[in-house]
Parts: structure tokens; C-alpha cells; sequence
């Protein structure tokens, strides 16, 4: 059983460029959680999809940053305009289901440098 | 928002000895976490806590949800130098029915041998 898979594992943006981040959910996994990670901190929610929906975007920035999780296909978390405060560790989780007694399975993340 | 402290920041022990890390918070979480991650990859689940109270082992690993629901330790007993890495922990709040984490800043442990 393959785990969450995420591509690229690293990425390199010029500012100003779009970024595309991808995660293919575990399988049997309808449920989609993307996280941000700075240099020695501890990961930061941004979103959380089902298929077609978005369910918590609370911690997604107001601009630039959008998410999707369609019927069919990986997840993407797309980055317009990247700036170098962008630059990042991106990790995608998923679960069967909402998350409670059913936890959340993280990929091995997309390293994004803007330059 | 929710916050997770987390302590100490960093850990250097020999090989063998036993390893004690904690997190609090401010605030009730539902569910508490502990993850360990490597360098370059995600975080994996070590230990997962559901019951205020509760007490689960995992191999050489033992973690406890503090009673009042803001605090969560993590034992690591005999380390072994494949323990090296950075430990989170993670609460599943209370707020909005969301099922997103908190994390905690991490606990880097490094094992002489």
C-alpha cells in the first residue's frame, strides 16, 4: 500500500514564477490536509480538502495561495506570483476520513526555493 | 490561535539513556500527537492519544495525555542511535470542527554512540 506521494520533492522558483505542488492521497484516503514548514519550526496548517470541496482554509494566505482536490487526480496547491518568503517545505497529509481516530499520513513534502 | 509549547529544543544523550520531551498549551486539545521526522522527509506517526489521562507504549516509546487536556509527554527509554531526528508533537483542537493540527516547534534529539 503506497503512502502519500507528493511531486516534486523539490522545486525551484525565479520570483514573480508559479509553483505547483502535488499529493496523490494514500489509497482509500478521501481526505487532504497541506502544511507549511519553515527552517527549525514545527509545521503550520493551511488547508484541508475532501474531493471538490474545501473544507478549512483558515490558514491559507489571503492572496496568491489556492487549493484543490478535484473528483479525479492529485491534489494541487498552486502559488502564484512566488516571493522568496515563500520558500518552504510543503507537506501534504491525508486520512480516510475525517480525522478523528483516523490520523493523518504525511508524504515526504515538495522543498520549494524561490530565487 | 492555538499554540503548542514544546521543550527542551534540542537533546544530546548517549546511546542507552533514557529521553523525556513535553509539550503544553493554553488551550484543551481533543487529541494529541507525537510524530518523529528525519531530514528530508514528512513527519511520521509514533503515538497517537484520544482519552485525557491515557497512557500507550510503543516499543521503547511512551507517551501520556496530561489529565487536563493542555499537556502531553513523550519517553523514549534505551536510546539507540537511529532515534536521532526531531520529535513533534501535535494537538487535534477544539475549534470550529476542524481537523487540522497544531504542531509544537520540535524536539531535536541526536544519540552519541
Amino acid at each position: 500500500n503506497a503512502g502519500v506521494m507528493q511531486n516534486p520533492r523539490h522545486l525551484v522558483r525565479r520570483r514573480g514564477q508559479e509553483a505547483r505542488l502535488r499529493c496523490s492521497p494514500m489509497k482509500g484516503h478521501s481526505h487532504v490536509y497541506w502544511y507549511r514548514q519553515l527552517p527549525e519550526e514545527g509545521l503550520k496548517f493551511m488547508v484541508y480538502l475532501q474531493k471538490e470541496n474545501i473544507i478549512d482554509e483558515s490558514g491559507m494566505p489571503k492572496e496568491r495561495f489556492s487549493a484543490e482536490f478535484p473528483k479525479e487526480g492529485p491534489s494541487i496547491l498552486r502559488i502564484q506570483q512566488v516571493v522568496r518568503g515563500d520558500s518552504a517545505a510543503y507537506f501534504c497529509a491525508s486520512s480516510p476520513l475525517g480525522s478523528s481516530y483516523n490520523e493523518q499520513f504525511f508524504g515526504p513534502g515538495t522543498r520549494l526555493t524561490v530565487l | 490561535g492555538q499554540q503548542l509549547n514544546q521543550s527542551p529544543q534540542s537533546m544530546f544523550i548517549q546511546e542507552g539513556e533514557d529521553v523525556s520531551m513535553n509539550c503544553t498549551s493554553s488551550s484543551i486539545f481533543n487529541t494529541w500527537l507525537w510524530y518523529k521526522q528525519d531530514p528530508g522527509e514528512g513527519p511520521v506517526l509514533l503515538i497517537a492519544l484520544y482519552k485525557a489521562g491515557e497512557l500507550t507504549s510503543n516499543g521503547r516509546l511512551t507517551a501520556q495525555f496530561g489529565i487536563t487536556r493542555k499537556d502531553s509527554f513523550l519517553n523514549i527509554s534505551a536510546s539507540i542511535p537511529s532515534d536521532v531526528g526531531i520529535y513533534f508533537c501535535a494537538g487535534r483542537g477544539t475549534q470550529g470542527g476542524s481537523e487540522k493540527l497544531v504542531f509544537g516547534k520540535g524536539t531535536k534529539l541526536t544519540v552519541n554512540p
